[in-house]
């Protein structure tokens, strides 16, 4: 059974561009959470997503945002980069939400400059 | 929620060396329990869980024991390798909302 994918694996962008990050997960797992991995912060909790709806949100601004398709494939987007952005960003599937059971992607490496 | 707290790394050891990293739990009832791993540039794996106290999760050679009386869910391993050289995670829940933090990162010397 293939793992969870995420693309691209690396990105550059420059501050105040956009980002799109794309995570396919587990086939029939249907929650997708998204992590922000840094040296500083460790694995911070960006958002699950559980039959297209959001379920659960950490604490971060509006500028992170993402989506579930009906196939479960998610996307996350970061709108008005910020230096601080750059980071590991870590998807992880699941059977169910809340779920601490999680498979995760080899993540996408973001640099911001 | 069920918070948890582990130790701070990072933990250096020898090769062949006995390993433990410390996490105690704060729950209402008994929640499930797991270890993560993640090895240098690649994301976080599974290494062991238990789903019930006394239960023992064991993966790799590695263990850990849900202890209810001590609330704890120590990892241990009894000769730990350089591949073994990773961050180790013992995520907790706020809220609903996963709580892993920083990890304790293992560094083993030959």
């Amino acid at each position: 059974k293939a793992g969870v994918t995420q693309t691209p694996r690396y990105l550059i962008k420059t501050r105040g561009q956009q980002v799109t990050l794309s995570c396919s997960p587990i086939s029939g797992h249907r929650s997708v959470s998204w992590y922000q991995q840094t040296p500083g912060q460790g694995l911070q909790f960006l958002f699950e997503y559980f039959s297209e709806t959001q379920r659960n949100k950490g604490n971060f601004p509006g500028r992170f945002s993402g989506r579930q398709f009906s196939n479960s494939r998610s996307e996350m987007n970061v709108s008005t980069l910020e230096l601080g952005d750059s980071a590991l960003y870590l998807c992880a599937s699941s059977l169910t939400p809340f779920d601490n059971e999680q498979f995760f992607g080899p993540g996408t490496r973001l640099t911001v400059l | 929620g069920d918070s948890v707290t582990q130790m701070e790394g990072p933990v250096t050891l020898s090769e062949e060396a006995f390993l433990t990293i410390n996490c105690t739990y704060t729950a209402t009832g008994y929640p499930s329990l797991f270890w993560y791993v993640q090895y240098p540039g690649e994301g976080l794996q599974l290494l062991l869980k238990a789903t019930k106290a006394d239960d023992k999760g064991s993966n790799k050679g590695f263990e850990a024991t849900y202890r209810k009386e001590t609330t704890s869910f120590h990892l241990e391993k009894g000769s730990v390798q350089v591949s073994d050289s990773a961050v180790y995670f013992c995520p907790g829940k706020r809220s609903y909302i996963p709580t892993f933090g920083r990890g304790t990162s293992l560094i083993v010397h030959p």
